[in-house]
């Protein structure tokens, strides 16, 4: 199956930096989601975006709407410890009608306090 | 609260045995997708229904089944074929209405004795 190219795979900072994680991919989306799944939990929604160009704030977090629709860029300000856990990017695609979504490899965050 | 449950949290399996996945949800979502995780490779789809007493394979059915007898209850039956079973098990729903969003249980680690 079709997954996102997601990239950096990992990433270990010191707390207060902030982060920059992004999803890429061949096919044109409509629709970008980024969650974070805490260890032994399921995902959870951060952002959603659906228009090209699109930008998008959560608190601390920013996600875009890459203009070609084939990419999505999620920033981090300020990381702090609890920030840790995987960031997964999930497209879907124009021609879905069956509510499926393509997920990236997800990018690990590790937070040095 | 409404939202997703899966049961057992950890379960472990012996050679040759078939084990049951539990997943409910009271959101009255009509659509549900059962997901495999492994380190590093994001979530994969095994299984999806759209509607009641109607299911399709994912990406990687082979060794799974599912039956949808109740638009609440999705259970995935891991069988003797699939011959690596350890893995993170995630089942999700959603609605038409929704803009693609995805909600997840907390998972069942399922493990090989």
């Amino acid at each position: 199956g079709q997954q996102l190219n997601q990239s950096p795979q990992s990433m270990f900072i010191q707390e207060g930096e902030d982060v920059s994680m992004n999803c890429t991919s061949s096919s044109i989306f409509n629709t970008w989601l980024w969650y974070k799944q805490d260890p032994g939990e399921g995902p959870v929604l951060l952002i959603a975006l659906y228009k090209a160009g699109e930008l998008t704030s959560n608190g601390r977090l920013t996600a875009q709407f890459g203009i070609t629709r084939k990419d999505s860029f999620l920033n981090i300000s300020a990381s702090i410890p609890s920030d840790v856990g995987i960031y997964f990017c999930a497209g879907q695609l124009p021609s879905s009608n069956t509510g499926k979504l393509i997920f990236g490899q997800g990018t690990t965050l590790q937070v040095k306090p | 609260d409404g939202g997703i449950t899966q049961s057992p949290k950890y379960l472990f399996r012996k050679e040759g045995q078939n084990v049951t996945l539990s997943c409910e949800q009271n959101l009255n979502h009509d659509a549900m997708y059962w997901y495999r995780q492994d380190p590093g490779q994001g979530l994969r789809l095994i299984y999806y229904s759209q509607i009641v007493n109607d299911f399709q394979k994912g990406d990687i059915a082979e060794g799974y089944s599912v039956s949808r007898e109740k638009k609440e209850s999705f259970p995935l039956t891991v069988t003797s074929a699939q011959k690596n079973p350890t893995a993170f098990y995630l089942c999700a729903s959603t609605r038409v209405g929704l803009g693609g969003i995805q909600y997840f249980g907390a998972g069942t680690r399922l493990s090989v004795l």
